[in-house]
C-alpha cells in the first residue's frame, strides 16, 4: 500500500519567515495530494490540494507543488503569522483509493 | 449544510470492556475513513467504508471492527479494551473515495482506564 513519509517533525520559524515541509510517497499511481492543518484540540481541515496533472498551485501565502518523477510534494507558507502555528499533516491516495497520511508537523511561529 | 458529526465527544471505559462510536457524515457523502489520533503517531487508518462495505483496512488487529448503514452513518466498535486504546477517533466523510477533500468531524476522546 502507499507509504507517506513527512519531514521535519518539528519546525520553528520567524514571523515573517517561510516555512517548508516535504513529503515523500511510495506509490507511483498516486494522484491526489491534499495538506491538512489541525490547530490544537480542533479537526484537521484541508489548506491545500493538488492532483497528479499539475506542478505547482498556489492560495495566497500557501503553495504547494509536486514532483511526480522523485515522487515527492512539499507545502510552502510564506510570511508566516502567529496563526500559523499548527500541525500539518501531508496525505497522498493511491491505487487503493485511500488517503495516507503522513506522520505531521509541528509548526511553530515565533514572535 | 451541517458538517460531520461524531457522537459521543468523550467516553470514559474500563479495559476489557467494548465501547461503539458513532459517525454521522455530511449529507451526500457515501464514503466514511476513520482514524486513530495519538501523540506523535499523527492519524493512523483504521478502515474506509463505501456504499455500506468495506474498502480497505489499516493495521489493526481484530478487535476494531466497522460498519456501515445504508444512510452512510458508520460505527466502529472496539472490543476487549486495552490501556492502548486510548486515543482521538477522528472519522472523515467525502463525496468520493480518496479524490475528493475529506471532511473530518470533532473526534471522539476514549480514555482506558
Amino acid at each position: 500500500g502507499e507509504n507517506v513519509e513527512q519531514h521535519p517533525s518539528t519546525l520553528s520559524v520567524q514571523e515573517g519567515d517561510s516555512a517548508v515541509i516535504k513529503c515523500t510517497y511510495s506509490d507511483s499511481a498516486s494522484n491526489y495530494f491534499p495538506w491538512y492543518k489541525q490547530e490544537l484540540g480542533k479537526r484537521p481541515q484541508l489548506i491545500i490540494d493538488i492532483r497528479s496533472n499539475v506542478g505547482e498551485k498556489k492560495d495566497q501565502r500557501i503553495a504547494v507543488t509536486l514532483n511526480k518523477t522523485a515522487k515527492h510534494f512539499s507545502l510552502h507558507i510564506t510570511e508566516t503569522q502567529p496563526e500559523d502555528s499548527a500541525v500539518y499533516f501531508c496525505a497522498a491516495t493511491g491505487s487503493a483509493r485511500q488517503l495516507t497520511f503522513g506522520s505531521g508537523t509541528q509548526l511553530t511561529v515565533l514572535p | 449544510k451541517a458538517g460531520v458529526t461524531q457522537t459521543p465527544r468523550y467516553l470514559i471505559k474500563t479495559r476489557g470492556q467494548q465501547v461503539t462510536l458513532s459517525c454521522s457524515p455530511i449529507s451526500g457523502h457515501r464514503s466514511v475513513s476513520w482514524y486513530q489520533q495519538t501523540p506523535g503517531q499523527g492519524l493512523q487508518f483504521l478502515f474506509e467504508y463505501f456504499s455500506e462495505t468495506q474498502r480497505n483496512k489499516g493495521n489493526f488487529p481484530g478487535r476494531f471492527s466497522g460498519r456501515q448503514f445504508s444512510n452512510s452513518r458508520s460505527e466502529m466498535n472496539v472490543s476487549t479494551l486495552e490501556l492502548g486504546d486510548s486515543a482521538l477517533y477522528l472519522c472523515a466523510s467525502s463525496l468520493e473515495r480518496g479524490i475528493t477533500e475529506a471532511f473530518f468531524g470533532q473526534g471522539t476522546r476514549l480514555t482506558v482506564v
